[in-house]
Parts: C-alpha cells; structure tokens; sequence
C-alpha cells in the first residue's frame, strides 16, 4: 500500500464546477499536510497548507481527518486556469523525518 | 517566490560524461532535496541535506552524488551519466520546522544521448 493516495483521475470538469480531491495517508504519525498544484512541464507549488481545523483560501477549501487519515481539496466554481495536477504531500516522522508526495490527480478544465 | 534558482535550466550531453546541476538558494533554509521527475513515476528523492556537508541518500541515489559546502549551495553530480538519467531534475527547500513545505526551483530538464 502507498503511503500517501490520491485518485489519479484525470477529473474532466466545466468551468463553474465544484470538484473534490481525496487523499489518504498510512501514517498515523503524520504531522503536517500540504496541496500542490503542477502545470504541465513545470515545477510543483505550494496551493496551501492543510489544518486540522480546516481552511479556506477564496475558492479552495481544504480539510483533514486524522481520525479516518483522509486529507481534502475542494475547488468552487472551477476556471480553466485550475487546469492542472494537484499533489497531496504529507510531512511525517515515521522512521525519522521525510516527505511523501502522492502521484498526482490531473484536472481538466473545459469552457 | 521562494529565492531558489537551478542551473542550467536545460542541457543535452552524451552518455558517460560527467554532469553536475547546482541548486542556489537565498532563503538561509536548512533544508535542501533532489529530485527527479519521470512520466508515471511522480517525484522521486534522489539526495537530500539537512546542513552544510550533511548529506543523505533518498530512493534513487544510485549513480548520483551531491554536495554541499555553503548553506546556499547544494549540487547533484551524475558522475558518468546514463540514458536512464534523462529527466527533469527539481531542487527544493525547506525551512528548519516540521511543519514546513517543500519550495521548488523551476528545474532542470536533462537530456542524455
């Protein structure tokens, strides 16, 4: 079983859409979790944090159960623009520090 | 942005030469990766740093070795490269607290032929 598991997709969503990301984690000593967005031939960036709160950045909204291990990203109203991968990436102190990337799930956009 | 730059950006060379890619940082960030990155196999950790001449191997440190002797400056060395490191290659840093990202550079893409 990976560490860290996305469903690779690809999500083929209109623009306005709602579309939800799942992620989980094997790791119950995971400590911090994160959302990145890849374009396509480009390097990964940071989309936001993950809080056990949960939080919201404008459209996105991110949520975590450590209960469940399950980690979220929710886009509203989808634009072209959001048209990308979006990795899950999970900082965990198994066995000392490191940091697991999921695969990916890719987003396509259409107008 | 974080102040991450990677050099050079693009380079085609020959199997069985050397290569060395160099990752510049201007964050003071303690932490410093490697990475590479294939079609179906997502990132991969090659070497990582946790402080100047502090190094360790990640998953796919065969063929590969780093170095770093300033805060600054991580490098990656294929010592004679083979057709199976063509990749792109990103470097990333990360500041000195478990609850801190990874921040990329823009990558490298290596070609070797």
């Amino acid at each position: 079983r990976k560490e860290v598991e996305q469903d690779p997709g690809p999500f083929n969503v209109p623009e306005g859409a709602t579309v939800a990301f799942n992620c989980t984690y094997s790791n119950s000593a995971s400590q911090s979790f994160f959302w990145y967005r890849q374009d396509c031939r480009k390097e990964p960036k940071l989309l936001m944090s993950v809080y056990s709160s949960g939080n919201e950045d404008g459209r996105f909204t991110a949520q975590l159960n450590r209960a469940s291990q399950y980690i979220s990203l929710l886009i509203r109203d989808s634009k072209l623009s959001d048209s990308a991968t979006y990795l899950c990436v999970v900082n965990t102190l198994k066995g000392g520090f490191k940091t697991i990337f999921g695969a990916g799930t890719r987003l396509f956009v259409k107008a | 942005d974080a102040g991450i730059t990677q050099s050079p950006r693009h380079k085609v060379t020959e199997t069985g030469t050397p290569v060395t890619l160099r990752c510049h940082q201007t964050e003071n960030h303690r932490y410093m990766y490697w990475y590479r990155q294939d079609p179906g196999h997502g990132l991969r950790l090659i070497h990582y740093s946790y402080g100047v001449k502090d190094t360790d191997k990640g998953e796919v440190s065969d063929g590969y070795s780093v170095s770093r002797s300033k805060t600054e400056d991580f490098l990656l060395t294929l010592e004679s490269a083979t057709s199976s490191q063509t990749s792109v290659y990103f470097c990333a840093i990360r500041a000195g607290t478990e609850d801190q990202p990874q921040h990329f550079g823009d990558g490298t893409r290596l070609s070797i032929l």
